[in-house]
């Protein structure tokens, strides 16, 4: 299946920092991506989709000024998590469209934990 | 009304058995169904596709579609322990390609 990778894998931060976290499509080109945060035991919420070369467009209730996403090419999206609280600690899965088979592929998932 | 409904489980079946997961979504502009599999601390992982009405296999795998009645399903022949797992529905409307309804998923536990 096709391969989509997230860096980092996992970030502990201080309160007030920002956190940037990377997706990319290693073997195939993401016209769309797609941005997802997961609380323990709870599924899967979107937060945004990313499409190359204009604005991310966010689902209802999340602060676009609070997750910046940047999606410069067709193989890399970036979401960063300005001045980080606990609260936004959780699990965050990008994922990915392949236009050729039509399908969404997920990265490993970044865990990230919030001081 | 979920766009996508699963029964949260936890569903129970012994090692060898043939585990059925079911899945109902409510826009019958939908047209792609994904089934994922999702372990916990992971992310999911795609295992199987339909946009027919009818079976799809793959392995132990075989997916089932009936548009008239708005539902699809995942067969496991063969439960292995390692398939114990939460097991994602998603259904993709025809006419926006980026808009992807995940329902919340049917926890599996295969016993050995």
């Amino acid at each position: 299946g096709a391969v989509v990778s997230q860096h980092p894998s996992r970030v502990i931060c201080k309160s007030g920092t920002s956190v940037k976290i990377e997706c990319r499509s290693l073997d195939f080109q993401a016209t769309t991506m797609f941005w997802y945060r997961q609380f323990p035991k709870k599924s899967l919420m979107l937060m945004a989709t990313s499409n190359e070369g204009s604005k991310a467009t966010y689902e209802q209730g999340v602060e676009k000024d609070k997750f910046l996403i940047n999606h410069a090419s067709l193989t890399l999206s970036t979401l960063t998590v300005t001045s980080a609280h606990p609260e936004d600690s959780s699990f965050y899965i990008c994922s990915a469209r392949n236009r050729a088979t039509d399908t969404q592929y997920f990265g490993p998932g970044t865990r990230l934990t919030v001081l | 009304q979920k766009e996508v409904e699963q029964n949260s489980g936890p569903l129970s079946v012994p090692e060898g058995a043939i585990a059925s997961l079911n899945c109902t979504y409510s826009d019958r502009g939908s047209q792609s169904f994904f089934w994922y599999r999702q372990y916990s601390g992971k992310s999911p992982e795609l295992i199987m596709f339909i946009y027919s009405n009818g079976d799809k296999e793959d392995g132990r795998f075989t997916a089932q579609l009936n548009k008239a009645s708005q539902y699809v399903s995942l067969l496991i022949r063969d439960s292995q322990p390692s398939d114990s797992a939460t097991y994602l529905c998603a259904a993709r409307r025809g006419d926006n390609f980026n808009k992807f309804y995940f329902g919340s998923g049917t926890k599996l536990n295969v016993k050995p």
